[in-house]
């Protein structure tokens, strides 16, 4: 069954220091998103991407925050300048097409200190 | 966006039948009914929608109240696998997924 594959697994880094995060898709889905989720808290949304442009942010997804797809695979989200408070999972999902179900992956734990 | 209301927890039984109810007394006719789960230390997983008519899939069954103020997901055989928190879902217009607290359930051998 195809999968959505996250990487690393667990990033470890410094506060102020920038991370991206990185997904590979399901080969044939469109439309790519973000989500975070704080230890014991719910999953939150942060932006959503189709046609190489963002289509959808929450008030999370601030100027720290930026997505790309730069090589038509590899779908990214940096974070600029960590902070503690950006301490989470990260989920990483697509879609087929508008309306369809979203496939996450397995999330990466992102780890500031 | 439109809320639901779930239980914080259940429990079950292997092998018993779960009923999973959602409350969305403010869903609009255009709002899916998405139920999505998380199992534990895992990103979450689609398991059904619909919009009006019971739905069935190889995962569970929905059930849609007449007047769509209510839902329930059913499994129709817990295993110790299901155990997890299990998101109703109304999607309106958008393709973002807002989560709440969802139900957890408990599948005991």
């Amino acid at each position: 069954e195809p999968e959505v594959t996250q990487t690393p697994s667990h990033q470890v880094t410094q506060m102020g220091q920038e991370v991206i995060l990185r997904c590979v898709p399901i080969s044939n889905h469109l439309y790519f998103y973000w989500y975070r989720q704080i230890l014991g808290q719910k999953v939150e949304f942060l932006v959503s991407f189709y046609n190489n442009e963002i289509s959808e942010k929450s008030e999370i997804f601030d100027d720290q925050f930026s997505v790309e797809r730069p090589d038509g695979s590899n779908f990214t989200l940096k974070i600029r300048s960590t902070k503690l408070e950006d301490s989470a999972m990260y989920f990483c999902a697509t879609s087929r097409g508008s309306g369809t179900e979203a496939f996450f992956g397995q999330g990466t734990r992102l780890t500031v200190v | 966006d439109a809320k639901t209301t779930q239980p914080n927890s259940m429990e079950s039984n292997e092998e018993e039948p779960v009923h999973l109810p959602c409350n969305h007394s403010t869903i609009s006719g255009t709002d899916y009914i998405h139920w999505y789960r998380q199992l534990p230390s895992q990103g979450p997983e689609y398991v059904i929608h619909g919009l009006t008519s019971n739905v069935n899939n190889r995962m569970a069954s929905l059930a849609i109240a007449e007047d769509r103020k209510s839902s329930t997901l059913i499994l129709h055989r817990a295993t110790l696998r299901d155990a997890a928190v299990y998101y109703c879902i109304l999607k309106r217009g958008t393709d973002k997924l807002i989560f709440g607290t969802g139900t957890r359930l408990q599948v005991f051998p």
